[in-house]
C-alpha cells in the first residue's frame, strides 16, 4: 500500500530564506508526482508535476526533484516571501485516476 | 479561480442524517474526482466519475455514493453520517480520464455533530 510522508509538518522562516520541503513514498512504482499548494479555505492549486521519467521540474522560484529509486522528492523554494505562506502537499499518482497525498507541510514566512 | 464550484461551502448535520454535496465542473471537463480531507490530513481519494459512470473508488464504504450528470456536474451523497465524516470535501475536474490536470474547487466543509 502506497504511503506518502512529508517532513517537516510545519515550518516558520523569515522572508528571504531558501527552503527545502521533503516528501517520501513507499512504493517506487508511481506514474507521476505532483506538488500542490493549499491556502486556508481554498482548494488545491497545482504547482509542479514531475513525470516518472523526469528528475526535476522548475517554475519560477520553485524547483521540484524526483528520485524514484529512493522514493523521495524535494520542493525547493528560493527567496521565500510572505505570500508563500500556505500548506504544501505532495501527491503521487498511484494509477492514472487516483492521487495519494501526504499530510502536508504548513509553511509560514514572516516579514 | 479554477472554474470548479462547490456547494454548499459549509454544512452542519447530525449523526445518522444524509447529505448531498454538489460540484460544477470546469467547462469542457468530463471527469470529476472527489476527495475527503480530514483536519490536519492530506486529501483521500473517494471516487472518480467519467462520462456518468464510476471509474475508480478509494477505501470508502458504500454509504458514500455519487452521481455525474450529462452536463458533467456531480454529486456526492453520504448516508448514515458518522462523526468521523466531518471533513473538507473537495471536488476536482479534469478535461479527460487519466489527465493529470486537476482543477480543484474550494470544497465543502461538513461538520457532523
Amino acid at each position: 500500500k502506497q504511503e506518502v510522508t512529508q517532513i517537516p509538518a510545519a515550518l516558520s522562516v523569515p522572508e528571504g530564506e531558501n527552503l527545502v520541503l521533503n516528501c517520501s513514498f513507499t512504493d517506487s512504482a508511481i506514474y507521476n508526482l505532483q506538488w500542490f499548494r493549499q491556502d486556508p479555505g481554498k482548494g488545491l492549486t497545482s504547482l509542479l508535476l514531475i513525470q516518472s521519467s523526469q528528475r526535476e521540474q522548475t517554475s519560477g522560484r520553485l524547483n521540484a526533484s524526483l528520485d524514484k529509486s529512493s522514493g523521495r522528492s524535494t520542493l525547493y523554494i528560493a527567496a521565500s516571501q510572505p505570500g508563500d505562506s500556505a500548506t504544501y502537499l505532495c501527491a503521487v499518482w498511484a494509477d492514472t485516476d487516483k492521487l495519494i497525498f501526504g499530510t502536508g507541510t504548513r509553511l509560514q514566512v514572516f516579514p | 479561480e479554477t472554474g470548479v464550484t462547490q456547494s454548499p461551502t459549509h454544512l452542519i448535520k447530525t449523526r445518522g442524517q444524509q447529505v448531498t454535496l454538489r460540484c460544477s465542473s470546469q467547462s469542457g471537463h468530463n471527469t470529476v474526482s472527489w476527495y475527503q480531507q480530514a483536519l490536519g490530513q492530506g486529501p483521500q481519494f473517494i471516487f472518480q466519475y467519467y462520462r456518468e459512470e464510476e471509474n475508480g473508488r478509494g477505501n470508502f464504504p458504500p454509504r458514500f455514493s455519487g452521481l455525474q450528470f450529462p452536463n458533467y456536474s456531480s454529486e456526492l451523497n453520504v448516508n448514515a453520517l458518522e462523526l468521523d465524516d466531518s471533513a473538507l470535501y473537495l471536488c476536482a475536474s479534469s478535461p479527460y480520464r487519466g489527465s493529470e490536470k486537476l482543477f480543484f474547487g474550494s470544497g465543502t466543509q461538513l461538520s457532523v455533530l
